[in-house]
């Protein structure tokens, strides 16, 4: 596609469900990011995909969080039994190669957790 | 620990002067620094990179300096317009082959006409 595309754009949860967000990279886009953004602050490193491979998932802040990206085109970013914290906007980023420098973000999922 | 600063507080200047925003860094040696400007609503969009070994880079209005000794980054953007209004980030990343970019936590640019 054109770009990356995030869906829902707004996702509304009662705390203790379980959410599934999804990121269509750009075609043919190699690397993948996820980034979570809490009101006023960056972006801050969730988890990395090269291809269906996941790499590094030293942001994932709780085994709550699980992320999977099965052909290496879509992901999904799951949390599983929400709490308030977990409120902010979700980012996926796509590059086209492990060492491609600029990264293509989406406008992002958000989340809010009641 | 390892961190990126950068203003806190929203920049406000008038169209036509340039608007200068500060990204500091501790603890790293990266190999080359990003800016991104975001919108509200939207994610980041790339700007500008600069790598460890360079000063200074220009796009257009747009300029970046990199000091490695003060580890600091300038952004500057020159003829300011109430259309540059958004927030904008720097962003790090520690080697070439590191995955993750590490981003501060944004300037809020205000040009007011």
């Amino acid at each position: 596609g054109a770009g990356v595309s995030q869906s829902p754009r707004y996702k509304v949860a009662k705390r203790g469900q379980d959410v599934a967000l999804r990121c269509d990279p750009i075609s043919g886009h190699v690397s993948l990011f996820w980034y979570q953004q809490a009101l006023g602050q960056g972006p801050e490193f969730l988890t990395y995909f090269q291809n269906e491979a996941q790499l590094d998932k030293s942001g994932l802040p709780s085994d709550r969080f699980f992320a999977e990206r099965p052909e290496g085109s879509v992901s999904t970013l799951k949390i599983q039994r929400t709490q308030q914290e977990d409120s902010a906007v979700y980012l996926c980023a796509s590059a086209r190669g492990p060492f491609e420098e600029k990264l293509f973000f989406g406008s992002g999922t958000q989340l809010s957790v009641l | 620990s390892q961190k990126i600063e950068q203003n806190s507080e929203a920049l406000n200047i008038q169209e036509g002067k340039t608007a200068t925003l500060t990204c500091n860094y501790t603890n790293y040696s990266p190999a080359y620094l990003q800016w991104y400007r975001q919108d509200p609503g939207r994610g980041p969009v790339f700007l500008l990179l600069i790598r460890e070994n360079e000063k200074e880079k220009r796009k257009e209005r747009l300029k970046v300096t990199f000091d490695t000794t003060l580890k600091q980054s300038l952004f500057h953007i020159t003829a300011s317009q109430p259309a540059d209004s958004a927030t904008y980030l720097c962003a790090l990343k520690r080697s070439y082959n590191t995955d993750k970019l590490i981003f501060g936590t944004g300037t809020r640019l205000q040009v007011f006409p």
